[in-house]
């Protein structure tokens, strides 16, 4: 089935440094990437998308790359903040079925060192 | 405000003593969705819904059934709940009714089956 791949599962960095994930996708008619951010004892909440037509977005401190042709995708995070600390997860929409669905990858815990 | 409300938070139960998740989402979403969290394996879903009476099974579907008989109610029922169905559940909702926009998730249900 189409999954979703994600490195690394865990990420330690000191504060100001930069902070990158990375994602696989395989099914090659995935046309929408969300990025969520789950802090401890909450819920996923999404901090940036970016959707097939479009190779980079940027969001302050937050920008994602895509490139369709090898099916990858990152998450760049620039001058890293203790409040960054959370799980990322990535994400890659697929038509299935008669609709679509959003298949996640297993989630990088993120931790950033004062 | 704008919300997807699930209840209850937690729960602890015994194996097949059939129980309901509810979740209720008040943006007028044609797409929602469960998912349940588990450690290294991100969020997957277990059912999803396109709309009124539309439902389809997701990547984890035994064991689970859903109803879609209004637009914001969304309920997940476990006929006969076992130990490894203990999990945290999410539901979540989007306005696009194949998955591929911005999906808002309830605050989780901690589920413990003994």
């Amino acid at each position: 089935g189409e999954n979703v791949e994600q490195h690394p599962s865990t990420l330690s960095v000191q504060e100001g440094d930069s902070a990158v994930i990375k994602c696989t996708y395989s099914d090659s008619a995935s046309n929408y990437f969300p990025w969520y951010k789950q802090e401890l004892g909450k819920r996923p909440q999404l901090i940036i998308d970016i959707r097939s037509n479009v190779g980079e977005k940027k969001d302050q401190r937050i920008a994602v790359t895509l490139n369709k042709t090898a099916k990858h995708f990152s998450l760049h995070i620039t001058e890293t903040q203790p409040e960054d600390s959370a799980v990322y997860f990535c994400a890659a929409s697929t038509i299935y079925n008669q609709g679509g669905k959003l298949i996640f990858g297993q989630g990088t815990e993120l931790s950033v060192k004062p | 405000e704008a919300q997807v409300t699930q209840n209850p938070r937690y729960l602890i139960t015994v194996t097949g003593k059939k129980l309901t998740v509810t979740c209720s989402q008040n943006m007028n979403h044609e797409y929602m969705s469960w998912y349940r969290q588990d450690p290294g394996l991100g969020l997957r879903q277990i059912y999803y819904s396109m709309n009124v009476e539309v439902t389809d099974k997701g990547d984890v579907p035994e064991g689970y059934k859903v109803s879609r008989k209004e637009k914001r109610n969304f309920p997940l029922i476990l006929e006969s709940p076992s130990p490894n169905q203990t999990s945290l559940y999410f539901c979540a909702s989007s306005l696009g009714n194949r998955g591929n926009t911005e999906a808002f998730f309830g605050q989780g249900t901690r589920l413990t089956v003994v």
